[in-house]
């Protein structure tokens, strides 16, 4: 069964820095793109981030480029988000999940989710 | 990017019928047929409902369906049940490879 776990949230200050990782299991990780889906205090779901399964394609919401970079290791089934210069607004629960195909589709694996903070 | 229009809310009685409706652009659900549709129960993790506009992924219930035209999509929960409460995202890939969401509905069956 496929399965991605988070960890990597926490309290940090503004203009700090936070990396998030994700563990994926039971699927061939090279062979899906990958995602950042977030969600701030009483709002929706909000799209971050996608790396394609082998990693030479990145896109990024426009409120975080610039800040955020995604990456995945392969020896390690793990998708990373390197997350500098944070701001308040950043403040969400941040999921990674897994595409259906290479780049485009939908997201048919989720994790739990990891709380990343930015406050003072 | 703007996020996709949804009603905030919506409800039915056990056993109705409710449709919930999803407003993008001809840049991303009239331009694509990936429009896919979640449902969250705050807490935990989103799980796909329909995927590729009507496509129900194995082990989702067949009183779920979803639709598309122009600009608009569509899931309907057929035979409401009380564990259907919850919100529901749609969400599609857009033109400038870049995925958006909903604004999300919350669905409380009464």
């Amino acid at each position: 069964e496929a399965q991605l776990v988070e960890s990597g949230g926490g309290l940090v200050q503004p203009g700090g820095s936070l990396r998030l990782s994700c563990a994926a299991s039971g699927f061939a990780f090279r062979d899906y793109a990958m995602s950042w889906v977030r969600q701030a205090p009483g709002k929706g779901l909000e799209w971050v981030s996608t790396i394609s399964g082998s990693g030479g394609n990145t896109d990024y919401t426009d409120s975080v480029k610039g800040r955020f970079t995604v990456s995945r290791d392969y020896s390690k089934s793990t998708l990373y988000l390197q997350m500098n210069s944070l701001k308040a607004e950043d403040t969400a629960i941040y999921y990674c999940a897994k595409l259906r195909g290479t780049y485009f589709g939908a997201f048919d694996v989720w994790g739990q989710g990891t709380v990343v903070t930015v406050s003072s | 990017q703007s996020a996709l229009t949804q009603p905030a809310s919506v409800s039915g009685s056990p056993g109705q019928s409710i449709t919930i409706f999803c407003t993008g652009t001809s840049s991303d659900v009239g331009g694509y047929e990936y429009v896919s549709w979640y449902q969250h129960h705050p807490g935990k993790a989103p799980k796909l409902m329909i995927y590729d506009v009507s496509n129900r992924p194995s082990g989702v219930s067949n009183h779920f369906s979803g639709s598309k035209s122009g600009n608009t999509a569509s899931l309907t929960i057929s035979g409401l049940q009380a564990d259907d409460e919850a919100d529901y995202y749609c969400s599609s890939f857009t033109g400038s490879s870049t995925y958006v969401f909903g604004t999300g509905t919350k669905v409380t069956v009464l």
